[in-house]
């Protein structure tokens, strides 16, 4: 079966600071992997998201960024933290688990916050 | 231009009652996807249930069911004797030809024992 995990689950950074949060996944190959990002109370919004190695579409544009080394491993980086950046990020894959390249599995999440 | 409007921005009520979250979806696309999504407290997403646009059966799922009308561009969920444990964030999403998933704004339901 298919597993996806994130770290660290949670996290306390000042401004300025940089940022790293990784998502790997197992049991699957080839995943499309999502970075989304979901402020308090809020919905849900695509920050990027990859289709292989090294691929990767932003969806806007901010001080984070995205990378891609492994084939089940997303990255989500930023140089300089703003107070802004504080919210819950989610990875999710997308393959063929269910036969589709259709429907996300999301992560646990972590759950950032900047002060 | 897609969107998916979930019009319920939270709803209360008793154990064992039912409940409907809708969602209003728009697309141009003649094929296209539809989900719902679980958010407990704890924050991960629970996928629910997939539908494609060439699929307007209904399912139930044990106390879950869902209603796909393309008719009027719905796909609303139904909660039979809801229990606490149905206290969540409910999204209702849409994916067309593009490999974005669009989500609604999220439906906040609350279970009161």
């Amino acid at each position: 079966s298919q597993t996806i995990h994130q770290w660290p689950a949670t996290l306390v950074q000042p401004v300025g600071s940089p940022l790293s949060l990784e998502c790997t996944v197992e049991g699957t190959s080839n995943p499309n992997l999502y970075w989304y990002r979901q402020a308090a109370g809020r919905g849900l919004q695509l920050l990027f998201y990859s289709v292989g190695i090294g691929q990767i579409s932003s969806e806007v544009p901010q001080n984070l960024s995205a990378s891609r080394p492994q084939d089940r491993q997303f990255i989500l980086s930023s140089k300089k933290l703003l107070l802004s950046d504080s919210g819950f990020y989610l990875c999710a894959w997308s393959g063929l688990a269910g036969k589709t390249y259709n429907e996300q599995f999301f992560g646990p999440g972590t759950r950032l916050t900047v002060l | 231009a897609q969107k998916v409007t979930q019009a319920q921005t939270e709803i209360s009520v008793v154990e064992k009652e039912d409940v409907t979250l809708d969602c209003v979806y728009e697309t141009r696309d003649t094929t296209y996807y539809l989900f719902w999504y679980k958010q407990p407290p704890s924050g991960e997403l629970v996928f629910l249930i997939r539908r494609n646009s060439f699929d307007e059966q209904n399912e139930i799922s044990g106390r879950y069911s869902w209603n796909f009308q393309k008719s009027t561009s719905s796909f609303n969920f139904t909660i039979t004797a809801s229990q606490v444990v149905d206290s969540a964030v409910y999204f209702c999403a849409l994916k067309t030809s593009y490999d974005k998933v669009i989500f609604g704004p999220g439906t906040s339901l609350s279970v009161i024992p």
